[in-house]
């Protein structure tokens, strides 16, 4: 079974630091895998995803992540953090066959101190 | 255009109580799905919708637990005899499913269930 692991499940970072989020994936192909943040009361929101086209992958706010298949990460970063940032943050991956469901991490909180 | 809505935002119930959730998805999206956020357990899939398919429900936790698909549109879960540990956030979630397991799921903002 597929699974992905978040390393942290808080993070606290300055206002215009390096945002790092770690996340680890188990699965014996590449899978596709995925970035969602969710607000405080909301639902969940993409910000990026990765389909094998590119292992860079550019999502939305700034944020971007790595596909590293010798490490089997898939990290979020952004270099400068912003107050609105402040969020939980959910690494999801998809197998390539068969159920469709998304298998997510445990989550990480991120804190943006001003 | 509209998102994926989902009602009520919070239902409060009796512990034994049947409850039923409902969620409209993005029209013209036929995949649905459901999954449950708790404190304990994370983000957990409880069941997928594709078309005119049989629904894949490996993730239901429980025989009290059903949901259905009506019109290839809405769904209702409905959780029978609920119990504490019933007590989450259940999340909907929609997608195109053109490409498998590439497409983007876009998710309500939830029903957060509370069981007395």
């Amino acid at each position: 079974a597929q699974s992905v692991t978040q390393l942290g499940s808080h993070v606290s970072v300055s206002e215009g630091a390096l945002v790092l989020l770690r996340c680890n994936y188990s699965s014996s192909v590449p899978p596709y895998l995925f970035w969602y943040v969710q607000y405080p009361n909301q639902g969940l929101q993409l910000l990026l995803k990765y389909t094998s086209a590119a292992t860079l992958v550019k999502g939305i706010n700034g944020f971007e992540a790595e596909f590293k298949k010798s490490e089997t990460s898939f990290h979020l970063t952004k270099p400068s953090a912003h107050m609105s940032d402040a969020a939980e943050y959910f690494c999801a991956v998809s197998d390539l066959t068969g159920r469709r469901a998304l298998t997510f991490g445990s989550g990480t909180r991120l804190q943006v101190q001003p | 255009g509209a998102g994926v809505s989902q009602s009520p935002s919070n239902k409060v119930t009796e512990k034994g109580k049947d409850v039923e959730l409902r969620c409209d998805p993005i029209s013209g999206h036929t995949a649905l799905y459901w999954y449950r956020q708790s404190l304990g357990q994370g983000l957990e899939f409880l069941i997928y919708f594709q078309g005119n398919s049989a629904p894949d429900k490996s993730g239901l936790p429980s025989d009290r637990f059903s949901a259905e698909r009506t019109g290839g549109s809405v769904s209702t879960l409905t959780i029978q005899r609920t119990q504490q540990e019933d007590s989450a956030v259940y999340l909907c979630a929609s997608s195109l499913d053109w490409t498998g397991g590439a497409d983007t799921q876009y998710f309500g903002p939830g029903t957060r269930l509370t069981v007395l």
